[in-house]
């Protein structure tokens, strides 16, 4: 049974820069066609994609954070990370890592890790 | 952006009725449409895709369809561990983009 568990700090500074590491488990992160991704989830905007990487290195960010987001893998570790730089309030949210599942031509995400809440306060 | 509009955004229902959500696209797409149900505290859980295939252990009481610009996903009488918000998401395009969700409550 593949496993996602994010990790990194819960609370950011304004102006810094938020690390995370989602570790997966019961599986190869080199696996075949499936990808990774990042999506957070705040009280107001609710669900948003942040971005996701391909096996092959390749990836895609959401517009709306794309200067400040980079994603990368780490395939001896079995991880994958996101780093958002220029923290402010607005990026407080649950961050969630997740698996982008090959079914043809279309990429659902059929794992998820359970989220790790980011706060960013002085 | 393709922007995903649910509705209703609550829904109050009792165990063992039927309902159905709605998820309206800002433009055309094909089926990459999937639709997640989840709990407080937990993380999204995969139920259907593409609009209309069940993910691997959910129950056949759930049902999706549409395409274009308007899809359903239909719960066929409702199970006391059925009340969640439900979202949709387009996959069709980057950015992947959700709907806001449909919370569905105990009446």
């Amino acid at each position: 049974q593949l496993q996602l568990q994010e990790s990194g700090p819960g609370l950011v500074k304004p102006s810094e820069t938020l690390s995370l590491s989602c570790t997966v488990s019961g599986g190869s992160i080199s696996t075949s066609t499936n990808f990774w991704g990042w999506i957070r989830q705040t009280p107001g905007k609710g669900l948003e994609w942040i971005g996701s990487i391909y096996n092959s290195g390749s990836t895609y960010y959401n517009p709306s954070l794309k200067s400040r987001v980079t994603i990368s893998v780490d395939t001896p570790k079995n991880q994958f990370s996101l780093r958002l730089t220029s923290v402010t309030a607005a990026d407080t949210a649950v961050y969630y890592c997740g698996r982008h599942v090959d079914s043809g031509s279309f990429y659902p995400l059929d794992y998820w890790g359970q989220g790790t809440l980011v706060t960013v306060s002085s | 952006d393709i922007q995903l509009t649910q509705s209703p955004s609550f829904l109050s229902a009792s165990v063992g009725d039927r309902v159905t959500f709605t998820c309206r696209a800002s433009q055309v797409f094909s089926s990459s449409l999937a639709w997640y149900q989840q709990k407080p505290g937990k993380a999204p859980k995969l139920l259907i895709y593409p609009a209309s295939t069940l993910q691997s252990g959910v129950p056949s009481r759930f049902s999706g369809r549409g395409s274009g610009t308007e899809f359903t996903l239909t719960i066929s009488s409702l199970q006391p561990e059925d009340f969640a918000t439900y979202y949709c998401q387009q996959l069709n395009s980057y950015p992947y983009t959700f709907g806001q969700g449909t919370k569905l409550q105990i009446k």
